[in-house]
């Protein structure tokens, strides 16, 4: 069965340092997202993303994320200066289609560790 | 304000018994409603959707039912197994842009 594949499983990084986080989505699927969680806490929708454009993003996607397709099958999430507070579990997730009808698939996770 | 909230943050069944899982919100009003199981350290996984105007939806021993009335779904795993163990997610279509995460009950399955 396809699947959602990220890349690192876990990554360390130093405070006000970039990290890159990478998704492979499944891969007749369009519509791309990223989502956070942060330990103990519920599941936070970052953006979605579609046709090379963010669709959506929330309050937390602000001016230090970045999202990108930098190919046809890679999708990234960019954070530019980490802070401790980014420390959380990033999820990519993919769907076929737009439509909160459809079921998104959702990849293993990056654990990001920022000290 | 906005609001979903899952029933006790933990559960804990005897095997073979009926687990039931609740989730209410406020001040939305979702078309769709999802189930999603996550196991530790992993990604969540789409179990069943449900569409506001479906009472219930089942698939083997997962049955959901969804009343816009009453702003709840519950989530029933019947017979349950110590595999069912697992955080056990509702997600609420927020205005068809996203969805809406839960946050969640953790479901133990007793031998």
């Amino acid at each position: 069965e396809p699947e959602v594949t990220q890349t690192p499983s876990h990554q360390v990084t130093q405070m006000g340092q970039e990290v890159i986080l990478r998704c492979v989505p499944i891969s007749n699927h369009l519509y791309f997202y990223w989502y956070r969680q942060i330990l103990g806490q519920k599941v936070e929708f970052l953006v979605s993303f579609y046709n090379n454009e963010i669709s959506e993003k929330s309050e937390i996607f602000d001016d230090q994320f970045s999202v990108e397709r930098p190919d046809g099958s890679n999708f990234t999430l960019k954070i530019r200066s980490t802070k401790l507070e980014d420390s959380a579990m990033y999820f990519c997730a993919s769907s076929a289609s737009l439509k909160t009808s459809d079921t998104q698939y959702f990849g293993p996770g990056t654990r990001l560790t920022v000290l | 304000s906005q609001k979903i909230e899952q029933n006790s943050e933990a559960l804990n069944i005897q095997e073979g018994k009926t687990a039931t899982l609740t989730c209410n919100y406020t001040n939305y009003s979702p078309a769709y409603l999802q189930w999603y199981r996550q196991d530790p350290g992993r990604g969540p996984v789409f179990l069943l959707l449900i569409r506001e105007n479906e009472k219930e939806k089942r698939k083997e021993r997962l049955k959901v039912t969804f009343d816009t009335t009453l702003k709840q779904s519950l989530f029933h795993i019947t017979a349950s197994q110590p595999a069912d163990s697992a955080t056990y997610l509702c997600a609420l279509d927020n205005y068809g842009q996203n969805f809406v995460f839960g946050p969640g009950t953790r479901l133990s399955v007793l031998p």
